[in-house]
């Protein structure tokens, strides 16, 4: 088991551009959210799964979002025609819900810088 | 909803001494989860520590230890014997029972600096 992993683990795009994430958890875990966080901030909550269902995403999680889970596995997170307040780091966790009550784990996560 | 607060934006401490990390949250539930989790600098976020609310007993892991005072919603955490590698910033974190869901609220978090 080697965790969760993201990638890419930076990305720099023009602004207009379309980018797209990948997270990928740790095998058994069948909850991944998924986090953003800014400089100097703590994490924000965008949205998550239970398995391959997207049970709630954030106010945050304006249109130009959208994540997937196909196959409650990995996950993906695009986001379309990207604005300069989208650079941030995003941030993909996952646990078990029957596990040791709900602990998440997370990955390194993918540094966005749109420009 | 959950607010997490840390006021303290920055704290420093002697390398082997101890330091405390406050941090308050506001809910009106009443069984819930509280964490802390490290994050060093350009590496990722880890687990330091949890509580489960309706244990009055203060979770303990080898030099981290909590203050957990449920009534007044404080959840502060003390490292003892700090050591360069506790170098990082620390974030407390709240989350609803699980079950529901478990998505984490966080505060803003803290900068830890030990200093040799």
């Amino acid at each position: 088991d080697t965790g969760v992993s993201q990638n890419p683990r930076h990305k720099i795009t023009k602004r207009g551009q379309n980018v797209t994430f990948r997270c990928d958890p740790i095998s058994e875990h069948n909850r991944l959210y998924w986090y953003r966080q800014t400089l100097g901030q703590g994490p924000e909550f965008l949205t998550y799964f239970q398995n391959e269902a997207q049970l709630e995403k954030s106010r945050l999680l304006s249109d130009r979002f959208s994540a997937e889970r196909p196959k409650g596995s990995f996950s993906t997170l695009e986001i379309q025609r990207t604005e300069q307040g989208d650079s941030a780091m995003y941030l993909c966790a996952s646990s078990f819900s029957g596990g040791r009550k709900d602990t998440q784990y997370f990955g390194p996560g993918t540094r966005l810088t749109v420009l | 909803a959950q607010t997490v607060t840390q006021s303290q934006p920055e704290m420093s401490v002697q390398e082997a001494e101890t330091v405390t990390l406050s941090c308050t949250y506001d809910t009106s539930e009443s069984n819930y989860y509280l964490f802390w989790y490290k994050q060093p600098p350009s590496r990722q976020m880890i687990l330091v520590i949890r509580q489960e609310a309706y244990k009055q007993q203060n979770a303990t892991e080898n030099r981290f230890s909590v203050n957990f005072q449920k009534a007044a919603k404080s959840f502060s955490l003390k490292i003892s014997d700090s050591q360069l590698g506790d170098t990082a910033m620390y974030f407390c974190a709240f989350m609803k029972h699980a079950g529901a869901n478990s998505k984490l609220t966080f505060g803003k978090g803290i900068t830890l600096s030990v200093r040799p």
